[in-house]
């Protein structure tokens, strides 16, 4: 199976500024990544696909890159709403799914 | 907007059974394939299973093959998850997706909020 990583698990930051998350696959899955923003007895949302891709409705301060192995999701000004968990999806290999941990997007 | 709700998670004896539906609203439900996801408490998201749009082909993780079944009725827009021989491991936050295909690949789009099953004695 493929290994999906997020780093950091907690990350810090104040209203207003950027915050950057990194997942890393244990081996290529192209650009077969999808990020989803999540809160607690809410439904996940979709927010990229395609590694870079903003899905239906997403504000542009989200955004994404990366390829292969190695993947960013930047938000540039982190509003209220966006302090959540946010978690990687590889879909590269047919029902083979791999989500990564999460990491915990918490106010500074 | 697109609209998932779960139900009938609840608290079950390990062997026994339980049947979750997830009611589909605001999209043509019979033109879209279908997936559960879960996710045990403190662990990461597991990929259960997935149903084409007619609910002619059913895919499952070898840790619940032979144990759950997936169908669906899209005349009531509403898909089903049957789980039998449940276990300990089973417990977690059971959510549907709307599974949708871009190129040659397959992810989630749409998810509901999810259903809790707790599998104990």
């Amino acid at each position: 199976d493929i290994l999906m990583t997020q780093s950091p698990a907690i990350l810090s930051v104040s209203p207003g500024e950027r915050a950057t998350l990194s997942c890393r696959a244990s081996q290529s899955v192209s650009s077969n990544l999808a990020w989803y923003h999540h809160k607690p007895g809410q439904a996940p949302r979709l927010l990229i696909y395609g590694a870079s891709t903003r899905a239906t409705g997403i504000p542009a301060r989200f955004s994404g890159s990366g390829s292969g192995t190695e993947f960013t999701l930047t938000i540039s000004s982190l509003q209220s709403e966006d302090f959540a968990v946010y978690y990687c999806l590889q879909y590269n290999i047919w029902l083979m799914y791999t989500f990564g941990q999460g990491t915990k997007l918490e106010i500074k | 907007e697109v609209q998932l709700v779960e139900s009938g998670g609840g608290l079950v004896q390990p062997g026994g059974s339980l049947r979750l539906s997830c009611a589909a609203s605001e999209f043509t439900f019979s033109r879209y394939a279908m997936s559960w996801v879960r996710q045990a408490p403190g662990r990461g998201l597991e990929w259960v299973s997935a149903i084409s749009d007619t609910g002619g082909s059913a895919y499952y993780a070898d840790s619940v093959k032979g144990r759950f079944t997936i169908s669906r009725d899209n005349s009531k827009n509403t898909l089903y998850l049957q789980m039998n021989s449940l276990r300990a491991e089973d417990t977690a936050l059971y959510y549907c997706a709307r599974w949708i295909q871009l190129w040659s690949w397959w992810y989630f789009d749409y998810w509901g909020q999810g259903t809790l099953v707790t599998v104990s004695s």
